[in-house]
């Protein structure tokens, strides 16, 4: 079946460091991909999106890029600030006419420290 | 407009006891999914309904768990004889399906967090 594997938190970092969170995908075919964010108390938000190979998305100075070849979608951010920490997840959709449910990752636990 | 909403926020039930959480997606969504998240992990599906049509129940968990959307807007998840193991945070999510767009975007509620005792 389809499976996201991303890497383990908490990550901590101080502000204005460089984040990188690893992702890794298994699909039987070809899958958009996903990061969604979810802040402390609220709920599960999309972070960005990319549906093909090499397409990079992008949203509130992250950025990920699909790479096929490697079955990756790995998250970045330049600088972080204190209010980036959250919760990310990594996630698939295979499309198909029943419907596009979601795939997730555990989730990695972002901790940015002034 | 209003996002999806989720009633209880919480809910604290015995074993044993039925439940029934509820979703309200925004208006016009066509298509609404359920996931359950355990505790540090992602979330997992559990069923999606476009409209009233339930077109995809594989992820419900055992026989006790029901869903319904019967007007196609609200849906109501409910969980039977609730044990242990069925407490978690459930959340609901709506999206529209847009002619062309492959991809739609799924919008999330805030989640219900069920604890069995």
């Amino acid at each position: 079946g389809n499976s996201v594997t991303q890497m383990e938190g908490p990550v901590t970092l101080s502000e204005e460091a460089f984040l990188t969170i690893n992702c890794t995908y298994t699909a039987t075919g070809y899958p958009s991909l996903f990061w969604y964010v979810q802040y402390p108390g609220e709920g599960l938000q999309l972070l960005l999106k990319a549906t093909k190979a090499d397409d990079k998305g992008s949203n509130k100075g992250f950025e990920a890029t699909y790479r096929k070849e490697t079955t990756s979608f790995h998250l970045e951010k330049g600088s972080v600030q204190v209010s980036d920490s959250a919760v990310y997840f990594c996630a698939l959709i295979m499309i198909k006419a029943a419907g596009n449910k979601l795939t997730f990752g555990g989730g990695t636990r972002v901790l940015v420290k002034p | 407009g209003a996002g999806v909403s989720q009633s209880p926020r919480y809910k604290v039930a015995k074993r044993g006891q039925d439940v029934a959480l509820r979703c309200d997606p925004i208006s016009g969504h066509v298509s609404l999914f359920w996931y359950q998240q355990a505790l540090g992990q992602g979330p997992e599906f559990l069923t999606y309904f476009q409209n009233e049509a339930q077109l995809d129940k594989s992820g419900l968990p055992s026989d006790r768990f029901f869903a319904e959307r019967p007007e196609g807007s609200v849906s109501t998840l409910k969980i039977q004889r609730t044990q242990q193991e069925d407490s978690a945070v459930y959340l609901c999510a709506s999206s529209f399906r847009l002619a062309g767009e492959i991809t739609d975007t799924q919008y999330f509620g805030p989640g219900t967090r069920l604890t069995v005792l």
